[in-house]
């Protein structure tokens, strides 16, 4: 069992819609992130908040977009997605944003239609 | 920029051992770590390891690094049908944002 939590599990949206992804810990860590992992690929890095503030955006489209309303929820806003941003999200986070391991969720599968 | 790479695939017999190998090229890395992902999951941490360690060992798990030729390796001993998954190796750089750089991941399947 995983200590980061995900909702929802499955998604299905159209191009149109607006959904939003829900990551939750509660160990107390202050780094959290979000990574999108394509089909027989390794994840790859969207975004990183340290203490609730967001650090890094790895150039990601602006129709993701993050929140972090406090230090254990993570949200992913979508809007205007398209079929290609069909993937698993998964969610993140670690004591710190140095040099502690990443826990990661069961992640959301979105399929963009 | 960094690069991981690992082989795509492993097949062994349940019972044997299996050594999953991984190599990077950043020598600036702190910590090198070893995901598992099962089919419709999310990433386990399974173990990692400083840059400044040779070995760790954790119950059928084992690490090794080998710093000098930017290699690690996991050995899994007794293997079991439930290890059957991808395994993700990843180097950490010990910088703001944590980041980590994964290898593509190696598909281990166990035979009964």
């Amino acid at each position: 069992d995983t200590e980061v939590t995900q909702t929802p599990k499955h998604l299905v949206m159209g191009m149109t819609n607006k959904k939003s992804l829900k990551c939750e810990q509660h160990m107390g860590h202050r780094a959290m992130y979000w990574y999108k992992q394509k089909a027989k690929k390794p994840p790859e890095l969207m975004f990183v908040y340290s203490y609730e503030k967001l650090s890094i955006n790895e150039s990601v489209p602006s129709r993701f977009s993050p929140e972090c309303p406090n230090s254990s929820l993570l949200n992913l806003h979508l809007h205007a997605l398209q079929p290609e941003d069909s993937a698993l999200y998964l969610c993140a986070s670690s004591q710190t944003a140095n040099n502690s391991p990443l826990h990661f969720g069961n992640g959301t599968r979105l399929t963009v239609t | 920029g960094e690069d991981v790479e690992q082989s795509l695939f492993l097949s062994v017999r349940e019972g044997d051992s299996s050594v999953i190998n991984c190599t990077y090229t950043d020598s600036s890395s702190t910590y090198l770590y070893w995901y598992k992902q099962e089919p419709g999951a999310g990433l386990q941490l399974l173990t990692y390891i400083f840059s400044n360690m040779d070995m760790k060992q954790d119950q059928r798990l084992t690490v090794l690094l080998n710093k000098k030729d930017k290699h690690l390796s996991l050995r899994i001993a007794d293997t079991q049908t439930g290890d059957s998954a991808i395994y993700f190796c990843a180097e950490g750089q010990n910088n703001a944002g944590n980041m980590l750089t994964f290898g593509g991941g190696t598909r281990l399947m166990v035979k009964p």
